[in-house]
């Protein structure tokens, strides 16, 4: 069984600052992805980043990078030069080839301030 | 990306009615389709995965009869809410992969339903 746990309810952030949100997992499986979601206020999922945990290096995408720490079972978000845009709730959420399911964390809420 | 196309966006219905919500793959076969459950301010409860041509998969918890799942064909799946109650009212939201495991699953813009 998979888990992901996000501790982090609520963040906000300055416009132009960094950011970065925080997620952990769980998982018997060795073959598995981990990704972070943006869901804006209009309710729409859209990936942010992908990671395969056979790679070791971090994935970024733009503005976005994540550090993953395999033994730790950690994976955060960081977004640099945050923008009114990025408000939103960002859900982790892993799943592995085995089970092909992709089960979420609880979601943080990010509120970006000009 | 691909897009995945959900009907409709939001219904409501009386209590003890049956209501079908439409989740398409409008530019890819998705070999796996994903239902969710999202309660105000929450995550996304998985409930059910669905392959073309076979039962869905069920997470536990999830009343099968409740939430019939048919995924005719490599670009539509169902759902069905039979025999709805308020509890019922949620907001589901469907997603659709191409491929096994680690590829993007794409998600439709979700249907909020109300039961009355």
């Amino acid at each position: 069984a998979q888990t992901v746990t996000q501790s982090q309810p609520e963040m906000s952030v300055q416009e132009a600052e960094t950011v970065t949100l925080s997620c952990t997992y769980d998982t018997s499986e060795s073959n598995y992805y981990l990704f972070w979601y943006k869901q804006p206020p209009s309710r729409q999922m859209i990936l942010v980043i992908r990671q395969e945990a056979y790679k070791q290096q971090n994935a970024t995408e733009n503005r976005f990078s994540v550090n993953f720490q395999k033994a730790a079972k950690s994976f955060s978000l960081k977004i640099s030069d945050s923008q009114l845009g990025d408000t939103a709730m960002y859900f982790c959420a892993c799943s592995s080839y085995n089970t092909d399911k992709l089960i979420f964390g609880t979601g943080t809420r990010l509120q970006v301030f000009p | 990306g691909a897009v995945v196309s959900q009907h409709p966006s939001w219904v409501i219905c009386k209590s003890g009615t049956s209501v079908k919500i439409e989740c398409r793959s409008l530019d890819f076969q998705a070999t796996t389709m994903f239902w969710y459950r999202q309660f105000p301010k929450q995550s996304l409860m998985l409930m059910a995965t669905s392959n073309e041509g076979s039962k869905a998969t069920y997470e536990q918890g999830v009343e099968k009869d409740k939430f019939l799942i048919n995924h005719a064909s490599l670009t539509l799946s169902t759902l069905t809410v039979t025999s709805a109650h308020p509890e019922d009212s949620s907001f589901y939201i469907c997603s659709a992969r191409r491929d096994r495991g680690g590829t993007e699953a794409f998600f439709g813009q979700g249907t909020r339903l109300t039961v009355v």
